[in-house]
């Protein structure tokens, strides 16, 4: 199975809103509402922001906010603060072969 | 409070077996899968595998020839061998907890604090 893919790279002003998108194939992402955003900073471990495509773990700010269309899953940050900037990961469930995929990753600036 | 601290040898050399251990901490072992992932240095993730507690496993097509993730509940413990290990192997290894769960899809919220893994000769 191939990684999803996303941008490499997405960047915003504080107070912005952005988007990323998370492109997957009819087998995974779009096969299945299973899909969860990761947010990793610089030598940590990665956090789950979003789940089941737009739920969100106890936590998690509501400036964070998950949809699907297809097979394209998005994570749109709104209200973008310093603290945002970090690598994101799209994942989603592949049920063919009951294992999960990652996306390519992207890193977020806040400018 | 959930934590997972995880360990294992940090340097191998080719053809050798990787072997990592990952101990839970608070919370109940019972109710959840529990991960491995890796990241190659400056690279993205990748899913590993995962094991229940009743020992049920599922691995990464591309990994599964060469993966064992085993449990051992009496000791809240789970372990990951990767056999035959090569310089593509080298990564940095996550344990995690499969926390929320769909279906019997888990996602991965509670995570141990890595371990790099080197593979060179």
């Amino acid at each position: 199975q191939s990684a999803l893919t996303q941008p490499a790279s997405v960047s915003g002003s504080p107070g912005q809103s952005i988007t990323i998108s998370c492109t997957g194939t009819s087998s995974d992402v779009g096969s299945y509402n299973l899909v969860s955003w990761y947010q990793q900073h610089p030598g940590k471990a990665p956090k789950l922001m979003i789940y089941d495509v737009s739920k969100r773990p106890s936590g998690v700010s509501n400036r964070f906010s998950g949809s699907k269309s297809g097979n394209t899953a998005s994570l749109t940050i709104s209200g973008l603060q310093a603290e945002d900037e970090a690598d994101y990961y799209c994942c989603s469930y592949v049920g063919s072969s009951i294992s999960y995929v990652f996306g390519t990753g992207t890193r977020v600036t806040v400018l | 409070q959930v934590q997972l601290q995880q360990w294992g040898a940090g340097l191998l050399k080719p053809s050798e077996t990787l072997s990592l251990t990952c101990a839970v901490y608070g919370g109940s072992f019972s109710d959840y899968y529990w991960n491995w992932i890796r990241q190659p240095p400056g690279k993205g993730l990748e899913w590993i595998g995962e094991i229940n507690h009743s020992g049920s496993t599922n691995y990464n097509p591309s990994l599964k020839s060469r993966v064992t993730i085993s449990i051992d509940t009496s000791k809240s413990q789970f372990s990951l061998k990767l056999s035959s290990v090569t310089a593509a192997d080298t990564a940095v290894y996550y344990c995690a907890r499969g926390g929320y769960c769909t279906g019997g899809v888990c996602y991965k919220d509670h995570w141990g604090q890595g371990t790099l893994v080197t593979v060179s000769s």
